[in-house]
């Protein structure tokens, strides 16, 4: 149990539509960044968010945006739904900016697109 | 900008043996190095991390890697597997002005069998 927890845990869209999943970091964690891990690979870095603004994003198109909250929650929002979208998205939260504590990451939420 | 390459897709090891999975990264500055667990279904687990100091690094469920500098390289062993340790294995890399943004590398399956 990581304290680190995503919802929902499976979701099925259809292409075209909108998504949001959300995730509830570790109290006191004020970086929280988001991954797309798609079948057989690894996760890859979409964006992350500090103090609840944006610190660095991946190799990702604007349709996938985020939010973070004061009370530690966040969100990852996915407009004009692909095919190729469909993977397991894994948030994970730490202390950031200068700390090395350790990223904790949630069990993730898979979505299928189809 | 940092990147990961595990040499192995898929490792067959038999119960008691030791595993051993290779991770290289290459980087153009100071890294912290990471080895992750994934097993079925749920998130990634850390396993151990190096960040600095001594480069024989020892993480849990009795898991050790070393940190080598000159061939970069952070390949991770275990003495004697079990059949619990059936699992993905990811290796991951961030660098000193970037910390929390990991980027994996495709994973390691490990396959114990009796």
């Amino acid at each position: 149990e990581t304290g680190v927890t995503q919802s929902p845990t499976h979701l099925i869209k259809t292409r075209g539509q909108q998504v949001t999943l959300r995730c509830s970091s570790q109290s006191g964690h004020n970086t929280v960044s988001w991954y797309q891990q798609a079948l057989g690979q690894g996760p890859q870095f979409i964006f992350q968010y500090y103090r609840e603004e944006e610190n660095g994003r991946g190799n990702f198109p604007p349709r996938f945006s985020g939010l973070q909250f004061p009370n530690y929650s966040s969100e990852l929002n996915v407009n004009a739904l692909e095919l190729d979208d469909s993977a397991l998205y894994l948030c994970a939260s730490n202390l950031g900016q200068g700390s090395t504590t350790e990223a904790f990451f949630g069990q993730g939420t898979r979505l299928t697109v189809v | 900008a940092q990147s990961v390459t595990q040499l192995d897709s898929q490792v067959p090891v038999f119960e008691e043996a030791p595993v051993e999975l290779r991770c290289n990264y290459s980087s153009s500055v100071s890294v912290y190095l990471f080895w992750y667990v994934q097993y079925p279904n749920q998130g990634l687990q850390l396993l151990l991390k190096y960040l600095s100091g001594s480069t024989l690094v020892k993480g849990i469920n009795g898991f050790e890697a070393e940190f080598n500098k000159s061939q970069t390289s952070f390949h991770l062993r275990k003495p004697s597997v079990h059949i619990s340790d059936t699992a993905e294995y990811f290796c991951a890399v961030t660098g000193t002005d970037s910390w929390g943004k990991l980027q994996f590398g495709a994973g390691t399956q490990v396959v114990v069998t009796p």
